[in-house]
């Protein structure tokens, strides 16, 4: 029972550097989600992959970039690190599209430092 | 502009005084309200899903209800185990697609 698996659970990055954050999950969900988590403003949503093939911006997708890989997996790039872009970073996956939508289940989270 | 809101920010409890927590929502074509439960240095963890106003789901000490405008997540003589931060969320469609959005969370700390 694996769920939703993000890695790496921590990073430090200087400015400038870029990396990609990984996520799979194995619970045949259809809709992945990245967001980020910073103090006092609550979880906010940077990209979202509906269905396998597709991607679209949220609410804050400046400095980012995904990937919907196959069903499973959906990473987010950061292509030049900016001390703005520290956070935590989670992953999320769900059902979406039934009449009934099911909760989403959510990764660990990615600590990230760009110093 | 779709929004949630909850308060109060931050709750100290003593153990065994319940309360209530509050998820105030403004959204079109409200899907489903979620509450979760989040612990330091973890990811949300999924407690209830509501669908429509006048519904309850309960697990163990925990209660939410949903009206029209409002969620309430009540809690009844809590031990400091469910000391965490609980965060409610709506899906909703927004510019033809579903997304869930979340409220700022309240930080509860339950006091032995």
């Amino acid at each position: 029972n694996a769920g939703v698996t993000q890695t790496p659970k921590f990073q430090v990055l200087k400015t400038g550097q870029s990396m990609t954050l990984q996520c799979a999950q194995d619970m045949n969900h259809n809709s992945m989600y990245w967001y980020r988590q910073d103090p006092g403003m609550g979880l906010r949503l940077i990209y979202y992959s509906a269905s396998e093939g597709t991607t679209d911006k949220g609410e804050v997708p400046n400095g980012y970039n995904v990937s919907r890989l196959n069903k499973r997996e959906f990473s987010l790039r950061l292509e030049s690190a900016a001390p703005s872009q520290t956070s935590v970073y989670f992953c999320a996956s769900g059902r979406t599209g039934e009449v009934k939508v099911s909760g989403y289940t959510f990764g660990s989270g990615t600590r990230l430092t760009v110093v | 502009e779709d929004q949630v809101t909850q308060s109060p920010e931050a709750l100290r409890l003593q153990e065994g005084e319940s309360s209530s927590l509050n998820c105030s929502y403004t959204v079109s074509g409200l899907r489903g309200l979620f509450w979760y439960r989040q612990d330091p240095g973890k990811g949300p963890e999924f407690l209830f899903t509501l669908y429509s106003a006048g519904e309850e789901k309960e697990k163990e000490r925990l209660k939410a209800t949903l009206t029209k405008k409002e969620s309430f997540l009540h809690i009844t003589a809590p031990k400091p185990e469910d000391s965490a931060t609980y965060l409610c969320a709506v899906q909703a469609r927004i510019q033809g697609a579903q997304k869930l959005v979340f409220g700022q969370g309240t930080r509860l700390t339950i006091n032995p």
